[in-house]
């Protein structure tokens, strides 16, 4: 599988501002996801990550509030904006595709924790 | 209705029996579907996925589809302390996005 690695780990930050989560995948994958696992919760999709176009939102989530960039097949950032105690939550990124080329697998980076106080 | 929907846990077994967890999903679209485990403070780990009705065997993990009744489940045969995590039902959508069901702890005592 894609090795993926997600910057930073963990973070603690004050309401009001903002933090760029960073996603490197050790090969060219062509779909990158932006997932958001709330305490206790199941996972829930942010958004898509597409390169060279905006990302595509789910429902709930807007581009002023989750900045994503993907400028290349390998790489993508999320940020999470102005943020609220409410945005305390694990952020993980996931990438669909393996070295072996199956474009069915999707696997999830390691994450990164985020606590706003 | 939820989406996706998994048997309400936490499901405990003992060790070297058979774990049975069960998922429903509504989107009739859904063409594959995907199981992970994840354990407390780790992200998901991908177990195995699965696209044509019937069986898929993986050595002791087992899926099973049913798209008629939008049924799918993991068989976990000879269960073992290490299999103790939550498990993750997640159909894949048409935009190759995956729907996450609300998980089912398992215990392996």
């Amino acid at each position: 599988s894609a090795v993926i690695s997600q910057k930073p780990s963990r973070d603690i930050c004050q309401r009001g501002t903002s933090l760029t989560i960073q996603c490197q995948v050790d090969s060219q994958v062509t779909m990158m996801f932006w997932y958001r696992q709330q305490p206790g919760q199941s996972l829930t999709l942010i958004a898509t990550a597409n390169q060279g176009s905006e990302a595509t939102y789910e429902s709930g989530f807007v581009i002023d509030k989750f900045p994503i960039s993907r400028p290349n097949l390998t790489f993508s950032t999320l940020t999470v904006s102005n943020m609220s105690p409410e945005d305390s939550s694990i952020y993980l990124c996931s990438v669909e595709g393996g070295r072996d080329g199956n474009s069915y697998e999707q696997y999830f980076g390691p994450g990164t924790r985020l606590t706003v106080t | 209705q939820k989406e996706v929907e998994q048997n309400s846990g936490p499901l405990s077994v003992p060790e070297g029996a058979i774990a049975s967890l069960n998922c429903t999903y509504s989107d009739r679209g859904s063409q594959s579907f995907f199981w992970y485990r994840q354990y407390s403070g780790k992200s998901p780990e991908l177990i195995m996925f699965i696209y044509s009705n019937g069986d898929k065997e993986d050595g002791r993990f087992t899926a099973q589809l049913n798209k008629a009744s939008q049924y799918v489940s993991l068989l976990i045969r000879d269960s073992q302390p290490s299999d103790s995590a939550t498990y993750l039902c997640a159909p894949r959508g048409s935009a190759r996005q995956l729907t996450f069901g609300s998980g089912t702890q398992l215990t392996v005592l």
